[in-house]
C-alpha cells in the first residue's frame, strides 16, 4: 500500500540488541496496528493505537514496545526480552470507524542471530 | 471477539469458481466481515467487506446468511495469480477498542 511505508524491508540484528521498526502513513488514519507473522502462520496482534499518545497491548505484546507521538508514525521496538524475535512484521492502519478496513504496509523481515 | 474458522487449504483450476467459507458462530451485532488476500512476503490486501446478505465488487462476492454465523467468499473464474492466502476477519473497530485479530487463513492453490 503506497500510503504506508515500513522500513527497512530486511533487518538483521544480533541477539541481545534492541531494534526499532519504522511505520509511517500518509493516509490520515487514526488507528494503527502492528502484527507479527511467522512462516506458514497467520497474523498475530502485537500492539494497536486508536489515537495519538494512546496504545493498547495485543495478544503477544511481551518483549515489544511502541510509541504514538504523531498520528503519522507508530514505531515498534523489539527488545532483547523478546525470546523469538525473528519474524515478518506488518504495520496496518485504519480510518477507525466501525467498518473501516485495514490497510497494510509491505512488511519488515527481521532476522536475529 | 468473534473467533473465525476457515479451511486450511483449497485447490482449484484456472477458470473455476472458488468458494471459501468462514465460520464465526459468536459474531456480535456490530461486527463486520472482511476478507483479505495475502501473497508471500507482502502485507494483506483488502478484498471485500459485508454486514449481511450479499455484496459484490469487481473481484469477488461475499455471501452472508441471515444468522451471520458464517460467510462465503466467492472468486469467479480464478487464475494462477489468485494463488494466495485468504483471511476472514470479523470485528468492529469501536466495539472492541480497535483490537482486530486474524484467524489462520486459507491457502488457495490454483493450478493450470
Amino acid at each position: 500500500d503506497g500510503g504506508i511505508t515500513q522500513s527497512p524491508k530486511y533487518l538483521f540484528r544480533k541477539e541481545g540488541q534492541n531494534v526499532t521498526l519504522s511505520c509511517e502513513q500518509n493516509l490520515n488514519h487514526d488507528a494503527m496496528y502492528w502484527y507479527r507473522q511467522d512462516p506458514g502462520q497467520g497474523l498475530r496482534l502485537i500492539y494497536y493505537s486508536q489515537i495519538v499518545n494512546d496504545f493498547q497491548k495485543g495478544d503477544i505484546a511481551e518483549g515489544y514496545s511502541v510509541s504514538r507521538e504523531k498520528k503519522e508514525s507508530f514505531p515498534l521496538t523489539v527488545t532483547s526480552a523478546q525470546k523469538n524475535p525473528t519474524a515478518f512484521y506488518l504495520c496496518a492502519t485504519a480510518l477507525g470507524t466501525d467498518n473501516s478496513p485495514l490497510h497494510f504496509g509491505n512488511g519488515t523481515r527481521l532476522t536475529v542471530t | 471477539l468473534a473467533k473465525t474458522t476457515q479451511p486450511i487449504s483449497m485447490d482449484s483450476y484456472e477458470g473455476q469458481e472458488v468458494n471459501i467459507t468462514c465460520s464465526h458462530n459468536n459474531i456480535a451485532t456490530n461486527d463486520y466481515i472482511t476478507w483479505y488476500q495475502q501473497f508471500p512476503s507482502q502485507g494483506p490486501r483488502f478484498i471485500i467487506q459485508g454486514y449481511k446478505t450479499k455484496v459484490t465488487n469487481e473481484v469477488a462476492s461475499l455471501f452472508i446468511p441471515a444468522d451471520r454465523k458464517s460467510s462465503t467468499l466467492s472468486l469467479p473464474r480464478v487464475s494462477l495469480s489468485d494463488t494466495a492466502v485468504y483471511y476472514c476477519l470479523v470485528g468492529a473497530h469501536m466495539e472492541y477498542g480497535n483490537k482486530l485479530v486474524f484467524g489462520a487463513g486459507t491457502i488457495l492453490r490454483v493450478k493450470s
